[in-house]
């Protein structure tokens, strides 16, 4: 089975500064990867997908992410951190040839005014 | 188009009653899934479904019984709640293939007593 490694159960930045979210997988193969939020009190939301082609993907409010082969990683980031970014911060992976997701621990994000 | 829907929003049970949480989707998504959510565990895969009449177990199936008679719903069963199963629970829909984001139900908070 896979692993989904996130580093960092809680990340605080101040309001206009740099989000790095990071995320580690364990597959040799590389896997279909996601990055979700969560609201408080909501379910899941896409945040962005890597799936094939280009290895930096753009998602919704301004966050991007770039799978990296080499490092086995899919680190999210944000130039400029906003007061409604503060929310918990999933990464998925997907087996190419499986049906299963697995989930990191996830991050909580804290944005300091 | 409601997306994935949930039942009940919130639930106590004494420990050894059984009860079904319901799910369903209107996207004629292929793919459905439960997950329970607790603290510091990110999200755990309980049991899926690649389409009507195929189930399989996740990570966490123990205590958990599901079926998919339609594409369209996925009750998940517990068949004896004990204070283990107390838990914020997940469903979750997708195709398969590359399209395979999963789209979130609003989720069900469960206290086992």
């Amino acid at each position: 089975a896979q692993s989904v490694t996130q580093l960092g159960s809680h990340v605080s930045v101040s309001e206009g500064a740099l989000v790095l979210l990071r995320c580690n997988y364990s597959s040799s193969v590389p896997p279909y990867l996601f990055w979700y939020v969560q609201y408080p009190n909501q379910g899941l939301q896409l945040l962005l997908k890597y799936t094939t082609g280009a290895t930096l993907v753009k998602g919704i409010n301004g966050f991007e992410a770039e799978f990296k082969k080499s490092e086995t990683s899919f680190h999210l980031t944000k130039p400029s951190a906003h007061m409604s970014d503060a929310a918990e911060y999933f990464c998925a992976v997907s087996e190419i040839t499986g049906n299963q997701f697995y989930f990191g621990t996830g991050t909580s994000l804290t944005v300091i005014p | 188009n409601a997306g994935v829907t949930q039942t009940p929003k919130f639930q106590v049970l004494k420990t050894g009653q059984s009860m079904t949480l319901q799910c369903a989707q209107d996207m004629n998504h292929e793919y459905m899934s439960w997950y329970r959510q607790d603290p510091g565990m990110g999200l755990r895969l309980i049991h899926y479904s690649v389409g009507a009449g195929i189930t399989d177990q996740g990570e966490v199936p123990n205590g958990y019984n599901v079926s998919r008679s339609t594409t369209e719903d996925f009750p998940l069963r517990l068949l004896s709640a004990a204070p283990s199963q107390t838990s914020v629970y997940f469903c979750a829909s997708s195709y398969l293939g590359l399209a395979r984001e999963q789209y979130f139900g609003p989720g069900t908070r469960l206290t086992v007593t």
